[in-house]
């Protein structure tokens, strides 16, 4: 597609359950992001990809956040046993330029979790 | 630690009138300075941007000078257009060796509404 794509855009768990939210990047891209935005918040950093390595997640809020990219395109973010707190849109973007340089990101529209 | 203290919404206008979003940054260094933009609906999406003291960002019309003394990066137009709409984010990426400098670290956002 000709942007970065995310899904589902909506989704609703009940605490307790695991949930996984997919980031298709533009074709291309080299790097992959992950944010969290809480409702009335700007958007904080969660984790970076360089192909299919991780590079840093010092921005995961805890060991019940994981994210993958296997195959250096398509990425998952996976929340195991969902909290109340971790209710917030998740943005996904994407660059063709590595670390050290100050490009665009390409972001998504987001995918918004909402846990009861 | 990085930071980004940016106005406070909920910003409303008249077609055609001067807007002014002021945005200041706590940083090391000298940080990269961004502004994404947010249509209803969209993704967010790079507005402009400055990669050293007194460069002026443009784009559409909108306007922003890095201003190292003030630490300051903020945003203008001189008339805006119904379709200016939006959330309005400030952002910086540090600009240290040895990466890091694909961190964004954003603002809270601004949302403007022009009114016809």
């Amino acid at each position: 597609g000709a942007g970065v794509s995310q899904s589902p855009r909506y989704k609703v768990a009940k605490r307790g359950q695991d949930v996984a939210l997919r980031c298709d990047p533009i074709s291309g891209h080299v790097s992959l992001f992950w944010y969290q935005q809480a409702l009335g918040q700007g958007p904080e950093f969660l984790t970076y990809f360089q192909n299919e390595a991780q590079l840093d997640k010092s921005g995961l809020p805890s060991d019940r956040f994981f994210a993958e990219r296997p195959e250096g395109s398509v990425s998952t973010l996976k929340i195991q046993r969902t909290q109340q707190e971790d209710s917030a849109v998740y943005l996904c973007a994407s660059s063709d330029i590595t670390g050290d340089d100050t490009g665009e990101l390409f972001f998504g529209e987001g995918s918004r979790l909402t846990v009861l | 630690g990085n930071s980004v203290t940016q106005m406070e919404g909920p910003v409303t206008l008249s077609e055609e009138a001067f807007l002014t979003i002021n945005c200041t940054y706590t940083a090391t260094g000298y940080p990269s300075l961004f502004w994404y933009v947010q249509y209803p609906g969209e993704g967010l999406q790079l507005l402009l941007k400055a990669t050293k003291a007194d460069d002026k960002g443009s784009n559409k019309g909108f306007e922003a000078t890095y201003r190292k003394e003030t630490t300051s990066f903020h945003l203008e137009k001189g008339s805006v257009q119904v379709s200016d709409s939006a959330v309005y984010f400030c952002a910086l990426t540090p600009k240290a060796s040895g990466g890091s400098n694909y961190k964004l670290t954003f603002g809270k956002g601004t949302l403007l509404t022009v009114n016809p």
